[in-house]
């Protein structure tokens, strides 16, 4: 079964200070990597995929990176407006997404 | 471009009621999916529909929990008998195909039964 691990499960950060949250995978055959963002109250929005170990993308101040064990996402001097929970998902053998349980940051000003 | 659209926004409902969650993909997509989001629990998969296909059910709870697509758009889900476990945010998601493409998340519904 596909198992998805993050950590920490919650960040507290000050604004400007950058961090990386982790994401920890065991699946067979990973077909896609996939980091979302969602707000209190609101779906998941779409942040980024990654496909193959070594790859790397960027928007803004977030990074994600990929390993064949894991990903991580750096968040480069934070806004309050990345006070977000981030989300994790792998995509195995077939369509489904198995997430991890989320990573809740909160960036004071 | 418009989003994935998902109505009611808030449902509360009583133990023992049946509901309908309506969703509404992006244009085009021909991939749709159900996800439920419980307090304290990551996202777990409820159904995939894809073209014309069969639908695989394989994330169902029970047997009081079904789903149907029509004319490969909207999607509506449909849970009978209304138990106060079934509590929890109920998201939908579409991509074009499959395998490897970005699925595309509504807002959700907030299913309350009290």
């Amino acid at each position: 079964e596909d198992q998805v691990t993050q950590s920490p499960e919650a960040l507290r950060l000050q604004e400007g200070e950058s961090s990386s949250l982790n994401c920890s995978y065991t699946v067979s055959g990973l077909r896609g990597l996939f980091w979302y963002r969602q707000d209190p109250g609101k779906g998941p929005e779409f942040l980024f995929t990654l496909y193959s170990a070594g790859e790397e993308k960027e928007k803004e101040r977030l990074k994600a990176t990929l390993t064949k064990k894991e990903s991580f996402l750096h968040i480069t001097a934070p806004k309050p407006e990345d006070s977000a929970t981030y989300l994790c998902a792998v995509q195995a053998r077939d369509y489904k997404l198995s997430f991890g349980a989320g990573t809740t940051v909160t960036v004071r000003a | 471009g418009a989003g994935v659209s998902q109505s009611p926004s808030n449902k509360v409902t009583e133990k023992g009621k049946d509901v309908e969650l309506r969703c509404d993909p992006i244009s085009g997509h021909t991939a749709l999916y159900w996800y439920r989001q419980s307090l304290g629990q990551g996202l777990e998969f409820l159904i995939y529909f894809q073209g014309n296909s069969a639908p695989d059910k394989s994330g169902l709870p029970s047997d009081r929990f079904s789903a149907e697509r029509t004319g490969g758009s909207v999607s509506t889900l449909t849970i009978q008998r209304t138990q106060q476990e079934d509590s929890a945010v109920y998201l939908c998601a579409s991509s074009f195909v499959a395998i490897q493409e970005t699925q595309y998340f509504g807002p959700g519904t907030r299913l309350l039964v009290l």
